[in-house]
């Protein structure tokens, strides 16, 4: 099976802009969680999508938003970028069945606003 | 609340093995993992265990859970120089969302 995939994996963007990231999960896997890694703040949930509904959310600012299509491939955007948007950005797949099961990251996409 | 700790880095010699420690303080957790990243990579799932059990084995790696204490590790047996890696426990309570802690970067030295 194909793992997690993430596009584009690199961005450079300027304060101000948009910008719009893609997650494709595993084949099967119905929820797609995201992801924040900064050096500062380490790994923070953003939120987590499942049958294209909005399923929990992190705590953070509404320029930060996203949506799931009905073949589970996810997308978040972020407006009005601050240059402490820069980050990886990390999703994640899962079946979305339950708490047990486990979530598989995909390579990431590094963003870095200037 | 939630908050999961971790030292910052270990250095081990290659052959030796490794203990990774992670404290956690959600006691509704009922999931604990260990991921590994890699430089420029994402996270790659190493392990798990469940909140009702106190050890798990998989190959090299052995997880320790004490409940009681709140307290996970990741011992790594004949550590090798493709370990050197950072590592990161999380836990998950209710719903999909992970809570990591700040990673411990391990260097494995010849």
């Amino acid at each position: 099976k194909a793992g997690v995939t993430q596009t584009p994996r690199y961005l450079i963007k300027t304060r101000g802009q948009q910008v719009t990231l893609s997650c494709s999960p595993i084949s099967g896997h119905r929820s797609v969680s995201w992801y924040q890694q900064t050096p500062g703040q380490g790994l923070q949930f953003l939120f987590e999508y499942f049958s294209e509904t909005q399923r929990n959310k992190g705590n953070f600012p509404g320029r930060f938003s996203g949506r799931q299509f009905s073949n589970s491939r996810s997308e978040m955007n972020v407006s009005t970028l601050e240059l402490g948007d820069s980050a990886l950005y990390l999703c994640a797949s899962s079946l979305g069945r339950g708490t047990g099961e486990t979530q598989y990251f995909g390579p990431g996409t590094r963003l870095l606003v200037l | 609340g939630e908050d999961v700790e971790q030292s910052l880095f270990l250095s081990v010699r290659e052959g030796d093995s490794s203990v990774i420690n992670c404290t956690y303080t959600d006691s509704s957790s009922t999931y604990l993992y260990w991921y590994k990243q890699e430089p420029g990579a994402g996270l790659q799932l190493l392990t798990y265990i469940f909140s009702n059990m106190d050890m798990k084995q998989d190959q090299r790696l052995t997880v320790l859970l004490n409940k009681k204490d709140k307290h996970l590790s990741l011992r790594i047996a004949d550590t090798q120089t493709g370990d050197s890696a950072i590592y990161f426990c999380a836990e998950k309570a209710a719903g999909n969302k992970l809570t990591f802690g700040g990673g411990t970067r391990v260097l494995v030295k010849p």
